[in-house]
């Protein structure tokens, strides 16, 4: 039971290039989410997706595309990076059953530089 | 809208003493309420949270936290820190009403002094 998994935990590319980020899960979680964390901004919500089939806007949605490619799987891409994209970006999930008892889980994170 | 604040951005102790990071909150109705620490290079890891019940909730690793009400504060504490403790901290909040997403402080960096 690996929990929330990312790839890569590393990248570097330069303004212009575009790239995946992947995110799975093994939890049979319903909900789904990305976020970044920047230095002193705390964690801001990019994208989510409630269930199988369905993505939302979070907070800071814009320069991003997501896909739940599947209920294991959620992707972010950037499709031209800008340096403002530099960050620490995170996956979580959460069974969202409608129980209290749903706790939201991390991933390990993906450090991106954009040069 | 929800929102948290965490008012320090640094709070600084020495081992064996209690500590408290502090949190308070704005939601419409009753919240639930959550710490996640992290380590160094790492992702959150979920710490305790509020849902119902009593006010005061323990957590992993001798950590506890206070729901208060009436000042909208749940401010998480530890009687004795130690200096494994030293990580950041986030206090997240969520509405009960359907599945929406937590909302993030912005941390507050806890570190504790041998």
């Amino acid at each position: 039971n690996a929990g929330v998994t990312q790839t890569p935990k590393f990248q570097v590319l330069k303004t212009g290039q575009s790239m995946t980020l992947q995110c799975a899960q093994d939890m049979n979680h319903n909900s789904m989410y990305w976020y970044r964390q920047d230095p002193g901004m705390g964690l801001r919500l990019i994208y989510y997706s409630a269930s199988e089939g369905t993505t939302d806007k979070g907070e800071v949605p814009n320069g991003y595309n997501v896909s739940r490619l599947n209920k294991r799987e959620f992707s972010l891409r950037l499709e031209s990076a800008a340096p403002s994209q530099t960050s620490v970006y995170f996956c979580a999930s959460i069974r969202a059953s409608g129980s209290s008892l749903d706790t939201q889980y991390f991933g390990p994170g993906t450090r991106l530089t954009v040069l | 809208a929800q929102s948290v604040a965490q008012p320090e951005d640094q709070v600084n102790v020495a081992e064996g003493n209690p500590l408290t990071v502090k949190c308070t909150y704005s939601v419409s109705g009753n919240p639930y309420l959550f710490w996640y620490v992290q380590y160094p290079n790492r992702g959150l890891q979920f710490l305790l949270k509020y849902i119902t019940g009593d006010n005061l909730v323990k957590g992993s690793y001798g950590f506890e936290a206070e729901f208060n009400k009436s000042q909208t504060s749940f401010h998480l504490k530890k009687p004795s820190a130690l200096v494994s403790d030293s990580a950041l901290y986030f206090c997240a909040v969520r509405d009960r009403r359907g599945n929406t997403p937590l909302v993030f402080g912005k941390g507050t960096r806890l570190s504790v002094i041998a």
